[in-house]
């Protein structure tokens, strides 16, 4: 009940092109949502995050969109770039309840030139 | 600000030695939180201080031993280790384990080889 599935394991993309990464929680109880992104050798850097309550959140080339009824999320980077190459982690947590973040599985990113 | 950091970098130990690792933080945050990580694995929870007292503890083997000595140093011991704990070792912190106040930020890591 606590797990976070996350989707495709590994993606690549031509530079210019949108990059989707898809996340499905079980838990109901989830309400906070961050996608982290991490590069080689580097510690994970927190990307965007969102709450239940909105179904989707822009932060410049990056979206959040959420869908409450399907327990799904999932991040589009739009214009994908070569320096978007990294590794990605979708991530839930019990609001209120701080400390425990379930991690996806990870996805790797390659954008093409 | 939102910079997290850790030393050493890297670290190399035998099974028997004694070692610590640091982490530093200068935003205020009063939660803290150490972190395992395998390659192309996502980090794993170990210790989650809040208000310099331990919150959680994952059920983490003995010879892990956190230390909170205040509220912008976390201290992870390290005895008696076995090869298999090798992996980057992640520390991050919050601003507090409230609602809302929940984002984490991450170090570098420490990269641990245990020989």
């Amino acid at each position: 009940q606590q797990q976070v599935k996350q989707s495709p394991q590994s993606l690549i993309v031509q530079k210019g092109g949108i990059s989707i990464i898809n996340c499905a929680y079980e838990n109901t109880a989830f309400d906070y949502f961050p996608w982290y992104q991490q590069f080689p050798g580097k510690g994970p850097a927190l990307l965007i995050a969102i709450r239940p309550d909105v179904s989707e959140k822009k932060e410049g080339r990056f979206t959040i969109s959420f869908n409450k009824s399907a327990k799904q999320f999932s991040l589009h980077i739009m214009d994908s770039q070569p320096g978007d190459s990294a590794t990605y982690f979708c991530a839930s947590a019990f609001y209120n309840q701080g400390g425990k973040l379930i991690f996806g599985q990870g996805t790797e990113l390659s954008v093409k030139p | 600000d939102t910079e997290v950091t850790q030393t050493p970098k890297h670290l190399v130990m035998g099974m028997t030695n004694k070692k610590s690792l640091k982490c530093e933080q200068h935003m205020g945050h009063r939660a803290m939180y150490w972190y395992k990580q395998k390659a192309k694995k996502p980090p794993e929870l170990m210790f989650v201080y809040s208000y310099e007292k331990l919150s959680i503890n994952e059920s983490v083997p003995s010879r892990f031993s956190p230390e909170c000595p205040n509220s912008s140093l976390l201290n992870l011991h390290l005895h008696a280790l076995q090869p298999e704990d090798s992996a980057l070792y992640l520390c991050a912190s919050s601003q507090s384990l409230a609602g809302g106040q929940e984002t984490q930020y991450f170090g570098p890591g420490t990269r641990l080889l245990v020989l």
